[in-house]
């Protein structure tokens, strides 16, 4: 079945690094890729997402690239800072009639000041 | 604008025992989803509604599990009776219309503890 791969956590950065959490899919056709966030004692919310190959999501200083030779989605930031301090999750949709999201198993990140 | 509500916060049950959730998702959000977060795993989809009809609950446990949206607005998710591995925070979420690209409001959760 479907399923998405993240890197295990927590990841500790230091504030101002550049900042990558691997995310791997395999999916039965092309599916749309969405990376979420969820801060501190919040719901999870939508950060960036990328429909087809070769698209690049980007909001907040996040960006990731929909890579379809290496089924990765991939996220990134220049500089981190201590407000980026939340979990990460990876999702997929294949669609086919169902819209139910496969979520990876989030990432923590921790920045320090 | 009114994110997504769930009740309780928190909730404590002996196994065996039967506990409901309920959710009010964004006014006029058409889509609503139940989804089950155990610790370290990401969400799983447990049923999604379009207004009052279910258009997948292939991976609700339905001998157990139970959700209904009346009016096409709240939804209640109803566990009896609860096992250990219930324990899980329970997870409503909206969006606008159906399809998986849209963009998915979720609430705070229910983190329910079995015991």
């Amino acid at each position: 079945g479907d399923s998405v791969t993240q890197m295990e956590g927590p990841v500790t950065l230091s504030e101002e690094a550049f900042l990558t959490i691997n995310c791997t899919y395999t999916a039965t056709g092309y599916p749309s890729l969405f990376w979420y966030v969820q801060y501190p004692g919040e719901g999870l919310q939508l950060l960036l997402k990328a429909t087809k190959a070769d698209d690049k999501g980007s909001n907040k200083g996040f960006e990731a690239t929909y890579r379809k030779e290496t089924t990765s989605f991939h996220l990134e930031k220049g500089s981190v800072q201590v407000s980026d301090s939340a979990v990460y999750f990876c999702a997929s949709w294949v669609g086919g009639g169902a819209d139910g999201l496969t979520f990876g198993k989030g990432t923590h990140l921790i920045i320090q000041p | 604008e009114a994110g997504v509500a769930q009740s309780p916060r928190y909730k404590i049950i002996e196994k065996r025992q039967s506990v409901a959730f309920w959710c009010n998702p964004i006014s006029g959000h058409a889509t609503l989803y139940w989804y089950q977060q155990i610790l370290g795993q990401g969400p799983k989809l447990l049923i999604q509604f379009q207004n009052n009809g279910v258009v997948d609950d292939s991976q609700l446990p339905k001998d157990r599990f139970s959700a209904e949206r009346l009016k096409g607005v709240d939804s209640t998710l109803k566990i009896q009776p609860a096992k250990l591995e219930d324990s899980a925070v329970y997870l409503c979420a909206s969006s606008l219309t159906g399809g998986g690209w849209q963009k998915l409001f979720f609430g705070s959760g229910t983190q329910l503890s079995v015991l």
